[in-house]
């Protein structure tokens, strides 16, 4: 079975510019959740999603930042205008969770961003 | 105080060693615990959840204190492919039904094993 899909793997572009980050989660998981890595934060949660409904978008840095998730097998994560302090590493999740129980959270492969 | 603190190492240790790995936590309400493992360049994955009682899972074995909240991991017999970034994770309660489903990670810690 295939893992969670990110694309594309790596990004430069301009400051200014919008980039939209792509994410597949695995089938049959109802929770997606998107997260920015850098060397001075780590892994920072910034949204994630129940049955493609955001349930907490408290971690979104700034009105820059938006995240949609139109049916289960697909969202996007959009920066809009771009600007260096972007410049992370942007990993999506996906886990499938039974009543109480926190199951493990599988991570893609993350979409490395530079922002010039 | 951050939710979830580790030491960030390096922590430099010779091939067959043993390592431990402390970890503490802030929110009381945790209920879930687990160690993830972090390759240079690669996504987390997760190593193994911690339960009350401690755990074993071949070389490796995780022990849990709720009183002092605190979360440690212990790896014996060190193997060169150990070395990698060991992420201490926790579990952020939320008002939602269960509410176990948001995670916090630790920065963590750098583990290099030396030949």
């Amino acid at each position: 079975d295939a893992g969670v899909i990110q694309s594309p793997r790596h990004e430069v572009t301009e400051m200014g510019q919008e980039v939209t980050l792509r994410c597949k989660p695995i089938s049959g998981h109802d929770y997606l959740f998107w997260y920015r890595q850098t060397m001075m934060r780590g892994l920072e949660l910034l949204i994630y999603f129940n049955n493609n409904v955001p349930i907490d978008d408290s971690g979104m840095p700034e009105d820059r930042f938006s995240a949609k998730m139109p049916n289960a097998s697909f969202s996007t994560l959009k920066i809009q205008p771009s600007e260096p302090r972007d410049s992370a590493v942007y990993f999506c999740a996906s886990s499938f969770i039974q009543g109480a129980m926190t199951d493990t959270q599988y991570f893609g492969p993350g979409t490395r961003l530079t922002v010039l | 105080r951050k939710e979830v603190e580790q030491d960030p190492g390096p922590f430099n240790v010779p091939e067959g060693a043993t390592v431990a790995f402390n970890c503490t936590y802030s929110n009381s309400a945790s209920q879930s615990f687990f160690w993830y493992r972090q390759d240079c360049r690669k996504e987390p994955k997760l190593l193994m959840s911690v339960y009350s009682s401690g755990n074993e899972d071949g070389r490796f074995t995780a022990q849990l204190n709720r009183a002092s909240q605190y979360i440690s991991l212990l790896i014996r017999d060190s193997k060169l492919s150990d070395s990698a970034t060991y992420l201490c994770v926790v579990n952020a309660p939320t008002r939602r039904l269960f509410g176990n489903e948001k995670l916090t990670f630790g920065t963590g810690t750098r583990l290099t094993i030396i030949p």
